[in-house]
């Protein structure tokens, strides 16, 4: 079965500084890894998706995030954070190999841009 | 290009009662997907539609079933509502089935069952 882990249910950070947004992942084949935002009332929005090819993927906004097949983990980074970029962040993944069309989403990380 | 719309946007039903949910896909689009959002946590997949037929589901009852129009729009019907449908629903759709699309989401349709 394939799962999703996002470790930390919030995330606090200085407009200006970088930010990390952690997801770690259980497949049995290779995954394809996505990442989506959703802002209040809102429904989710796609940034990016890892299928294959190099590991640092680059999306919408300025997001990018770092496919690690050893560490399974599919991390989602901005250079240098907004106060608009403050939301409710999630990662999905695809088990390809299952032949299922299931997206499995993580519970969530809120991310607080502070000024 | 129009983005995917779903309706209505807030619906109030007594335990027991049915309830049909509507999406309209996003331009060009023939696949669609329903999710369950519980409030605090992630969506959670239903089912997907591909050319009118269910080709993937998720651990949900049969009452919660759909249906997909040639015009790609779908609809979710949710039978002998419980107090735990309870949730945020969303609709999205893809170009294709194909496993390495993204999807794009509408804004839910907000069910509350008392």
């Amino acid at each position: 079965a394939q799962s999703v882990a996002q470790p930390e249910d919030q995330v606090n950070v200085a407009e200006g500084n970088p930010l990390t947004v952690k997801c770690t992942y259980s497949v049995s084949g290779n995954p394809y890894l996505f990442w989506y935002v959703q802002y209040p009332n809102r429904g989710l929005q796609f940034l990016l998706k890892y299928i294959t090819g190099d590991n640092l993927v680059k999306g919408s906004y300025g997001f990018e995030a770092e496919f690690n097949k050893s560490q399974t983990s599919f991390h989602l980074k901005k250079p240098s954070a907004l106060v608009s970029d403050s939301a409710l962040y999630f990662c999905a993944v695809r088990d390809p190999g299952a032949g299922s069309y299931q997206l499995t989403f993580g519970k969530g990380t809120k991310l607080s841009v502070i000024p | 290009e129009t983005g995917v719309t779903q309706s209505p946007t807030h619906l109030i039903k007594t335990r027991g009662q049915q309830v049909t949910l509507r999406c309209s896909s996003q331009s060009g689009h023939n696949t669609v997907s329903w999710y369950q959002q519980a409030l605090g946590q992630g969506p959670q997949f239903i089912f997907q539609y591909y050319r009118e037929e269910e080709n993937g589901r998720g651990n949900f009852p049969p009452r919660f079933s759909g249906l997909q129009f040639p015009n790609y729009s779908s609809e979710l019907n949710v039978n002998a509502l419980e107090l735990d449908d309870s949730a945020l629903y969303l609709c999205a759709s893809s170009p294709w089935a194909a496993v390495a699309y993204e999807q794009y989401f509408g804004p839910g349709t907000r069910l509350t069952v008392t």
